[in-house]
């Protein structure tokens, strides 16, 4: 067990719709990173936020939106879903200082699109 | 613009024997480099790391190399073991206030008997 719960599990949703992915990070961990990994691929960063604020940027798509918490849990909010938004959705945790700290994984969120 | 290369999708190795995953880089502000491992249905668990100030790090069955001059890293497995059987992950990081972790495509790594 990492310490980082994403919840729900798994998530099947029509095009169109919108979702919420939810993460609780580790106890005492201020960074909050969300990854997509579709179709067996890698894992595509997503975003980054540090004890609320946004930190860094990658490959998220402006249908989608993320926000961390004062309580530190993160949300990734994916809007218009389309059938290629298909994939699973980690989010993971790492120390408090940024820089040479491992991250640590959730169990992941799949989510369908049909 | 793939930023971390892991050149080898899958890797067969007997039980007992050496497992080698090679993993290349291209950004010379990355300054700490990781592995994980990674379970279908899972998410990726991390192995052992190595700041760019050593170039070996050693963890029971796994060690980790790192050639900086080469921008490249690999991770020794000795002996493998069928449990070793999963999906690879390189990743990399910078120092500082931007700290994400870039991660490769992975290599699917197979222990047969």
């Amino acid at each position: 067990d990492s310490g980082v719960t994403q919840t729900p599990k798994h998530l099947i949703t029509a095009t169109g719709q919108r979702v919420t992915l939810r993460c609780s990070p580790r106890s005492g961990d201020l960074s909050v990173y969300w990854y997509q990994q579709s179709l067996d691929q890698g894992l595509q960063f997503l975003i980054q936020y540090y004890n609320g604020e946004e930190r860094a940027k990658g490959n998220i798509l402006e249908r989608f939106s993320a926000q961390q918490f004062p309580d530190l849990h993160s949300e990734l909010n994916l809007s218009s879903l389309e059938l290629g938004d298909s994939a699973l959705y980690f989010c993971a945790s790492s120390g408090g200082i940024p820089g040479f700290s491992e991250a640590f994984f959730g169990q992941g969120t799949r989510l369908t699109v049909v | 613009d793939q930023q971390v290369k892991q050149n080898s999708p899958s890797l067969s190795v007997q039980e007992g024997r050496i497992s080698i995953l090679n993993c290349d880089y291209t950004n010379s502000m990355f300054d700490y480099f990781l592995w994980y491992k990674k379970y279908p249905a899972e998410g990726p668990t991390f192995l052992i790391s190595i700041s760019s100030i050593k170039d070996k790090n050693e963890d029971g069955r796994f060690t980790v190399f790192l050639n900086k001059s080469a921008k490249h890293l690999s991770l020794h497995i000795v002996p493998s073991q069928p449990g070793d059987s999963a999906v690879y992950f390189c990743a990399a990081s910078g120092a500082g206030t931007a700290s994400k972790l870039t991660f490769g495509t992975g290599t699917r790594l197979q222990v047969t008997l």
